[in-house]
Parts: structure tokens; sequence; C-alpha cells
């Protein structure tokens, strides 16, 4: 059983540029999070999502920040016209559908703007 | 508004010493509390987990106290090893499902 993947692992783009990154959950696993996690400080959350609807997006950035986890394939985390700031590193995390389970992280997608 | 407080920011124990990280929260409508254990360069990965209906939970070196009236819960360390230096963080689930996160606690096990 794979863990959460989250492509790709490092991501550079320019100021202006659209960032995307990818979360695929644990099989059986219908619950995602984001989180940013910016250095020497800990995680923030963004959005809540379950299969095509989003929970909670109270953490996401109200312009150019969008996230999305369709029926099939997943979730996307959308950053466009990227600055520097957005700089960070970017963590998914899945859960069961059952409450009271545990969240499991991925690896992490480093987003670097220069 | 930090959902959940979480302290020393960074702790140094030596070889064998207790490593002890607290944390604090005041939303009584968080109904689970787990740490999580991060190395560089990599995602947190979970290490241990309690409910609110239990006072302690031990497994293995790491014991979780939970305070409920204080709100209050902590992580502690037993027998600290150098390979126990990480980033711990404390979070917290609300009943709607989401977590939220301490700032983190960098611990560092001198040899």
């Amino acid at each position: 059983n794979a863990g959460v993947m989250q492509n790709p692992r490092h991501l550079v783009r320019r100021r202006g540029q659209e960032a995307r990154l990818r979360c695929s959950p644990m099989k059986g696993h219908s619950h995602v999070y984001w989180y940013r996690q910016l250095p020497e400080e800990g995680l923030k959350f963004m959005v809540y999502l379950q299969k095509e609807n989003i929970i909670d997006e109270s953490g996401m950035p109200k312009e150019r920040f969008s996230a999305e986890f369709p029926k099939e394939g997943p979730s996307i985390l959308r950053i466009q016209q990227v600055v520097r700031g957005d700089s960070a590193a970017y963590f998914c995390a899945s859960s069961r559908e059952i409450r009271n389970t545990e969240a499991f992280f991925g690896q992490g997608t480093r987003l670097t703007v220069v | 508004q930090q959902q959940v407080k979480q302290s020393p920011q960074s702790l140094i124990v030596q070889k064998g010493g207790i490593s002890i990280i607290n944390c604090a929260y005041e939303n009584t409508a968080f109904d689970y509390f787990p740490w999580y254990q991060q190395f560089p360069g990599k995602g947190p990965a979970l290490l241990i987990a309690i409910r609110p209906d239990v006072s302690e939970k031990k497994e293995g070196r790491f014991t979780i106290s939970f305070n409920k009236s204080a709100k209050q819960f902590s992580l502690h360390i037993m027998d600290s090893q150098p390979g126990d230096s990480a980033t711990y963080f404390c979070a917290a689930r609300h009943t709607g499902n989401q977590f939220y996160f301490g700032t983190g606690t960098s611990l560092t096990v001198i040899p």
C-alpha cells in the first residue's frame, strides 16, 4: 500500500508563472488536506477536500490559489502568477472517510519562485 | 490566530535524558490529538496520538499526557537518543475533520 504520493518533489517557477502541485492519497483515502510550511515555521492549514468537494478552504489565500480533488485522479493545488512569497514546502495529507482516523503526509513539494 | 500553541520552540537534551514538549488549545471541538515527527527534507510522520477520554498513552519510549480540564497535552520522550533529533509537531483535529498544527519544536539530542 503506497503512501501519499506528491509530485513533483521540487518545482522551480519564475515570477508570474503557474505552479501545479499534485497529490495522490493513500489507497482507500477520500479526504485530502493541503498545508504550507515556510522555513522555520509550522504547518499552516490551507484547504480540506473530499472527492469533488471543497469542505474547508479557510486557509487558502483569496486570490491566485485554488484546489480540486476530482472523481478520478490526484488532488491538484494550483497557484497562478506565482510570487517570491509563495516559495515554501507544500504538504498534502490524506485520511480515510471514517472519522477519528489519522492523517498521513506525503513528502511534500518544495516550490521555489525565482 | 494560532489554534494550537506549542512550546518550547527548540530543545537540547543529553542522550538518555527526557525530552518534554508541551501544547495547549482552546477549542473544545477538538477531539483527536496526534504528534508528528519530521526530519529535514521529509514529510511529517505520525508518531503517537491520543483521544480526550484518555489521560495518558504510551508507545515504547514515547508518552502523551493529556489534561482535558487544562486543555493541555504533552509529549515525553524517555531515554532520548541522537536519532530522535527532529522537529516535533503537535496537532489537534476539529470534529469537522480539519487538523491544526502547533509551530513545531526542534529537538537536538546531544551524544
